[in-house]
């Protein structure tokens, strides 16, 4: 069956950097897209960009470019979601979804920036 | 950027009601390229509906969903105590992909 399995939770410093994996199994790992999505604390879903783990391309929204960046490693079936220059305003949890309509969904990062 | 617009904000309901959640588009969605997602608090969102109208895997007939162009509505035809969350709708017709806001179903 297919799952996506998230790393653990993470605590960061404003300034710093974060790393979340999400390691797919169950299906073809490169003939699917896979986005991330995060959720601010009594906040919405909010699209963070895609990778296509068969190139390693990837396409970011625009209020994080130059902050985030999507990796995958094809040995693992493993995607990566770095995010950078980290603020209070990062807190979230953070999700991988499997494109095209997020049919499947990792179990989601507690990421917590805090001085 | 296409931006949606879900209505209401908060929907207060019994068990054994009909709930009707509509998404409106800022421009048309391509293709019918609407899904929607229920949320609950600890969990992943769960995909419902897809292609506007298609159930996802396992979705119970009770879900619903309809529409085109820029309004799409999730229709849940009699509402049972595991229904109650956040619903989100999402289209994926165009880059960036963008959710709505969301709708709370609580009980009333």
């Amino acid at each position: 069956q297919v799952q996506l399995v998230q790393s653990g939770a993470e605590v960061k410093k404003p300034g710093a950097s974060v790393k979340v994996s999400c390691k797919a199994s169950g299906y073809t790992f490169t003939s699917y897209y896979m986005h991330w999505v995060r959720q601010a604390p009594g906040q919405g879903l909010e699209w963070m960009g895609i990778i296509n783990p068969s190139g390693g391309s990837a396409n970011y929204a625009q209020k994080l470019q130059g902050r985030v960046t999507m990796t995958r490693d094809t040995s693992t079936s493993t995607v990566y979601m770095e995010l950078s220059s980290l603020r209070s305003e990062d807190t979230a949890v953070y999700y991988c979804a499997r494109d095209p309509e997020f049919d499947y969904w990792g179990q989601g990062t507690l990421v917590t920036v805090s001085s | 950027e296409i931006v949606l617009t879900q209505s209401p904000g908060t929907l207060s309901l019994s068990p054994g009601e009909r709930a009707t959640l509509s998404c409106r588009a800022s421009q048309s969605v391509s293709s019918s390229y609407l899904a929607w997602y229920q949320h609950k608090p600890g969990q992943a969102p769960r995909l419902l509906i897809y292609g506007a109208s298609s159930r996802a895997t396992g979705i119970p007939d009770r879900f619903s969903g309809s529409g085109s162009g820029t309004d799409f509505t999730l229709t849940i035809s009699r509402l049972e105590p595991e229904d109650f969350a956040v619903y989100y709708c999402q289209q994926y017709g165009s880059s960036p992909r963008t959710f709505g806001q969301g709708t709370k179903v609580e009980i009333k």
